[in-house]
């Protein structure tokens, strides 16, 4: 079945740092890719996301691009913020809107002044 | 726009009670919902899809009886954790979606934390 899999946290920065979070997945077809992040207290907001290969999603200083070859969607970012510190999921979708989400396991997001 | 909420945002029961948790879309009428529930340190499983007016599809491994999924209008979803145990314990999450909206995305509420002693 399909799978996604992010590197494990937490992963500590120091404001202005450069912010790389792995994502990897395995899916059958042409699945859409999603970055979900999570503040404390709050419900999975879309931070970006792509829907075919070699798109860039952005949003917020945040990039990642959608890499069929290495199957792979990492998402980055050339300085953090404190206010960036949240938990981070990485997401398929394997066809349309009305198919639910497979998620990554999270990664935890520390920056620190 | 799109905002989900959940009710309650937690919730600690007996074991072998029953304990509803509901997910409404407050400002659009939403097509299809999910569940998802979420272990610590885990990821988001879904666990079900339900549309309005249907039987809800459950995923494989998540058993029906034992979460009974309703979902009576286009805004809200209700999802039943039937006599409880220690087990079911964990964080649900619901999102939902809408056809042919202009944003194709799922818009998820807050969560709701199931503790049963």
């Amino acid at each position: 079945g399909d799978s996604v899999t992010q590197m494990e946290g937490p992963v500590t920065l120091s404001e202005e740092a450069f912010l790389t979070i792995n994502c990897t997945y395995t899916a059958t077809g042409y699945p859409s890719l999603f970055w979900y992040v999570q503040y404390p207290g709050e419900g999975l907001q879309l931070l970006l996301k792509a829907t075919k290969a070699d798109d860039k999603g952005s949003n917020k200083g945040f990039e990642a691009t959608y890499r069929k070859e290495t199957t792979s969607f990492h998402l980055e970012k050339g300085s953090v913020q404190v206010s960036d510190s949240a938990v981070y999921f990485c997401a398929l979708r394997p066809g349309g809107g009305a198919d639910g989400l497979t998620f990554g396991k999270g990664t935890h997001l520390i920056i620190q002044p | 726009g799109a905002v989900v909420s959940q009710h309650p945002s937690w919730v600690i029961c007996k074991s072998g009670t029953s304990v509803k948790i509901e997910c409404r879309s407050l400002d659009f009428q939403a097509t299809t919902m999910f569940w998802y529930r979420q272990f610590p340190k885990q990821s988001l499983m879904l666990m079900a899809t339900s549309n309005e007016g249907s039987k809800a599809t459950y995923e494989q491994g998540v058993e029906k009886d034992k979460f009974l999924i309703n979902h009576a209008s286009l805004t809200l979803s209700t999802l039943t954790v039937t006599s409880a145990h220690p087990e079911d314990s964990s964080f649900y999450i619901c999102s939902a979606w809408i056809a042919g909206g202009p944003m194709d995305e799922q818009f998820f509420g807050p969560g709701t934390r199931l503790t049963v002693l």
